[in-house]
């Protein structure tokens, strides 16, 4: 089956550029989508189709995908953008829903 | 608006059965598939299968799909999710969260129902 890969940790000063690999084999021929979630709330979609934005998610959110690797980039990192992280797509292979396995944005 | 709201939580011992609902509103019910994710206890999320609506089509993860059942009743707009044979191993968050405009895309998300499975 499909395997996504992250990082379990990334950490960012605010007012710095987060960046969350997702790690896939030929990932790039793959539509990928992130989502956010933090302690006790549901998953929120941030980006999708690589690169939308849901109406709601500011711009600071966005997504990039080629060759191996997805990449989320948080812009100008906040405070409340402290969550966990997971990407995701669709296996066409074996007709699954796959999700990385998250990773922990930590603001200094 | 746009909801899902999900049915409460539910303790069961292993080898039981549980159902859980997802009632929808402020959509057309019949145009969106619904997928199923779950979260044990500090783990992340798991894709458990996917129900159309429409058809009644569905997508099983490999790990339940001899244990899963997904019905849809669209008098009431209204997804359900039946898991049989449980396990310790099955104790999680279940949430119920409707496509976008692929299968995938989950863009509403329900609160959530926690089950715990315990003797």
């Amino acid at each position: 089956s499909y395997v996504l890969t992250q990082p379990p940790s990334v950490s960012v000063a605010p007012g710095q550029t987060a960046r969350i690999t997702c790690g896939g084999n030929n990932i790039g021929i793959k539509s990928v989508h992130w989502y956010q979630q933090k302690p006790g709330q549901a998953p929120l979609l941030v980006v999708y189709n690589n690169n939308g934005r849901p109406s709601g998610i500011p711009e600071r959110f966005s997504g990039s995908n080629s060759g191996n690797t997805a990449t989320l980039t948080i812009s100008r990192v906040e405070a409340g953008d402290e969550a966990d992280y997971y990407c995701q797509v669709w296996d066409s292979t074996s007709d699954h829903v796959v999700f990385g396995g998250g990773t922990k944005l930590t603001v200094l | 608006q746009v909801q899902l709201v999900q049915s409460g939580p539910e303790v069961k011992k292993p080898g039981a059965s549980v159902k859980v609902s997802c009632k929808a509103s402020g959509y057309n019910f019949i145009l969106y598939g619904i997928n199923w994710v779950r979260q044990a206890p500090g783990q992340g999320l798991e894709w458990v299968g996917w129900i159309s609506p429409y058809n009644g089509q569905t997508y099983f993860a490999q790990n339940v799909q001899d244990r899963i059942i997904l019905t849809t009743d669209t008098s009431t707009n209204t997804a359900f999710m039946e898991l049989t044979g449980l396990t310790s191993d099955d104790t999680a968050v279940y949430y119920c969260a409707r496509e976008l405009d692929r299968l995938e895309v989950l863009i509403v998300w329900g609160q959530g129902t926690l089950v715990t499975v315990s003797s």
